[in-house]
């Protein structure tokens, strides 16, 4: 346990509906980030947060997506209209400074 | 893109060490060289990291060239639960970005 935690841990819905994950990270953290990682395939990088402010974003995070941190602390994921293809790993991690810590990840099925 | 070539597959037997190579012949003189691991349907685990001196600590020990174009990741007594797949990452910390890029990883199996 690395002190990330991510809600839920499995989450399946159908293709259309919309989602949201939610991270907690280690709470002296106050760099967050986003990965979604498919199967077979190191995780890839959506979104960094310092404090509350958003300073990086992937192309990979379409306008279907979107991330917040409210007060620089928890974090959410949304995806709206999911697409089958938005089936994946969603990892959460935090540092202080260069290390970071990852959450166990959330599994989204699409059917 | 990774900045890193490294062995899809490796094998070891358990109590020997596993030594797992890292190419990065286009690492500049500010980044690093990270390793991470990732056991199955965890998130990745911090393993160890270094510029240019040789570092260890309770995990592994980490060999880098002279040249910084290639490393070494040492597991010095593998056993079964070092069975994951093991990531070698080039990540600047010196204004750069902050994200983690990820290849596709070693996947390390110890054997009994």
């Amino acid at each position: 346990d690395t002190g990330v935690s991510q809600d839920p841990r499995h989450k399946i819905t159908k293709r259309g509906q919309n989602v949201t994950f939610r991270c907690d990270p280690i709470s002296e953290h106050n760099r967050l980030y986003w990965y979604r990682q498919t199967l077979g395939q190191g995780p890839e990088f959506l979104t960094y947060f310092q404090n509350e402010a958003q300073l990086e974003k992937s192309r990979l995070l379409s306008d279907r997506f979107s991330a917040e941190r409210p007060k620089g602390s928890f974090s959410t994921l949304e995806i709206q209209r999911t697409e089958q293809g938005d089936s994946a790993m969603y990892l959460c991690a935090s540092s202080l400074e260069a290390r970071q810590y990852f959450g166990p990840g959330t599994r989204l099925t699409v059917t | 893109d990774a900045k890193t070539t490294q062995p899809p597959s490796m094998d070891c037997a358990e109590g020997r060490a596993a030594n797992l190579p890292c190419n990065h012949s286009t690492i500049s003189g500010n980044e690093y060289v990270y390793w991470y691991r990732q056991i199955h349907s965890q998130g990745p685990q911090y393993i160890i990291h270094g510029l240019k001196n040789n570092e260890t600590n309770e995990m592994a020990s980490l060999i880098i060239t002279e040249d910084r174009k290639s490393s070494t990741l040492i597991l010095p007594h593998a056993t079964l639960r070092d069975t994951a797949v093991y990531y070698c990452i080039v990540r600047g910390t010196q204004g750069g970005s902050e994200k983690l890029v990820f290849g596709k990883g070693t996947k390390l199996t110890v054997n009994p």
